[in-house]
């Protein structure tokens, strides 16, 4: 079975630190992977998108993810985090069957919080 | 995008009864889904509501437990029976975007069940 598993559960950063989120997930075969981030007392937002083409993913807010299909890694990267960056976010995982969509996974979230 | 409204936002209910969640979309969606946000946890897929048919559940959701209806591809309604504290969730409706590919979310209703 498909799992998606985000290694920080909690981080805590200064305004102006670089930031990287791990995600790994565990399915062979395609997949499309997403962020999710959730700011306090919002719903869920897409941040950025894999489905295929140039591994090295742009989202909006500045935000980046790699995908690095030999380590079966999607994670995320801000290179100077701001204090609005203070959200939740999610890694997630379509897996890819003959036949169609297939449900999307999410991993446990991490926590960023950075302060002033 | 899509752009999703759930009713009730929130709601605090009694033990052992049941409440029932609406989810409409303002436009025409394939795949609709439910899914439950835990207190501090993360999104579990409760199931896959499927237009004019059963819906498909997931592993540890049951259909009495958490009936759901789809009667077109624009809304569909999910179920919290007899409920329990245990059930004290986010309750979240999701459309798959046709040409986007992404999960579009409402934002969910809070259930507390004392």
């Amino acid at each position: 079975a498909q799992s998606v598993s985000q290694h920080n559960h909690h981080v805590i950063l200064s305004e102006a630190a670089s930031l990287e989120l791990g995600c790994n997930y565990s399915y062979g075969g395609t997949v499309n992977l997403f962020w999710y981030v959730q700011y306090p007392g919002q719903h869920l937002q897409l941040l950025l998108k894999y489905f295929s083409g140039d591994p090295l993913v742009k989202g909006i807010k500045g935000f980046e993810a790699e995908f690095i299909k030999s380590k079966f890694s999607f994670n995320l990267r801000k290179p100077s985090v701001q204090w609005s960056d203070t959200a939740e976010y999610f890694c997630a995982v379509n897996a890819l069957f003959s036949g169609g969509y297939n449900k999307l996974i999410f991993g446990a979230g991490t926590r960023l919080a950075v302060h002033p | 995008s899509a752009v999703i409204s759930q009713k009730p936002s929130r709601d605090i209910c009694q033990r052992g009864t049941s409440l029932t969640i609406q989810c409409q979309v303002d436009s025409q969606v394939t795949m609709m889904f439910w899914y439950r946000q835990q207190p501090g946890q993360s999104l579990t897929l409760i199931a896959t509501a499927n237009q004019g048919s059963e819906a498909t559940y997931e592993s540890g959701f049951v259909i009495d437990k958490f009936p759901i209806s789809r009667p077109n591809l624009t809304f569909s309604t999910l179920t919290v029976s007899n409920m329990s504290p245990e059930d004290s969730s986010i309750y979240l409706c999701s459309v798959l975007g046709i040409n986007t590919g992404e999960l579009f979310f409402g934002e969910g209703s809070r259930l507390t069940v004392l």
